[in-house]
């Protein structure tokens, strides 16, 4: 079975301060993880995913997140959040199995404070 | 590509009425997902066809709602009788097999049942 946590369902930040979304994961077997953002009345947008390969992966908008297997984790980062980041994200989970079903976590709403 | 193609982009209607979403999904891509979003509860996983086929209709919350896909370019959502308590978005998404793409969303229903 795979789930997905996400660590506060609400999150403020200042402009130009540092993002960290946090994002857990539980999974029998190696994890594809992906982190989704979704903008006020629009659909899911794919940020950025690790399958394979390099842990620390770049994504869209200057995101980024690393997979840390001993920690069962993909933490999503900015260094520097903009107004335009505001927004709701979601962290997902599948494998590599056919079939393919996502488990996505509940989300969190990121605010940035001018 | 379009992308995955959903319509209607609104729709009202009355308690009682049958309603359908339409969904096309992003050619070549041979599973597709149905998914309800609401304040209260996230987004809900209805249902998913992997090769036209439904593979897990587990999340469809009652029998007043059915779900097909006649070809791989086409999908419905049909409630009948629609209830106020199925005002919601509903998105359909689509992917590859093996799970390494990611789902790309489409725009999403906003549905109000009054």
């Amino acid at each position: 079975a795979q789930s997905v946590t996400q660590l506060g369902s609400h999150v403020s930040v200042s402009e130009g301060a540092l993002v960290l979304l946090r994002c857990n994961y539980s999974s029998s077997v190696p994890p594809y993880l992906f982190w989704y953002v979704q903008y006020p009345n629009q659909g899911l947008q794919l940020l950025l995913k690790y399958t394979t390969g390099a842990t620390l992966v770049k994504g869209i908008n200057g995101f980024e997140a690393e997979f840390k297997k001993s920690e069962t984790s993909f933490h999503l980062t900015k260094p520097s959040a903009h107004m335009s980041d505001a927004a709701e994200y979601f962290c997902a989970v599948t494998n590599s199995g056919t079939g393919n079903q996502f488990y996505f976590g509940t989300g969190t709403s990121l605010t940035v404070i001018p | 590509d379009a992308g995955v193609i959903q319509s209607p982009r609104h729709e009202v209607t009355e308690m009682g009425q049958e309603v359908t979403l339409r969904c096309k999904p992003i050619s070549g891509h041979n599973s597709l997902f149905w998914y309800r979003q609401t304040m209260m509860r996230g987004l809900e996983l209805l249902i998913y066809f992997n090769n036209n086929v439904p593979i897990d209709d587990s999340g469809m919350p009652e029998d007043r709602f059915s779900a097909k896909m006649p070809n791989a370019s086409f999908s419905t959502l049909k409630i009948q009788p629609s209830e106020p308590r199925d005002s919601a978005v509903y998105f359909c998404a689509s992917s590859s097999e093996g799970g390494g793409y990611g789902y790309t969303f489409g725009s999403g229903t906003r549905l109000t049942v009054v």
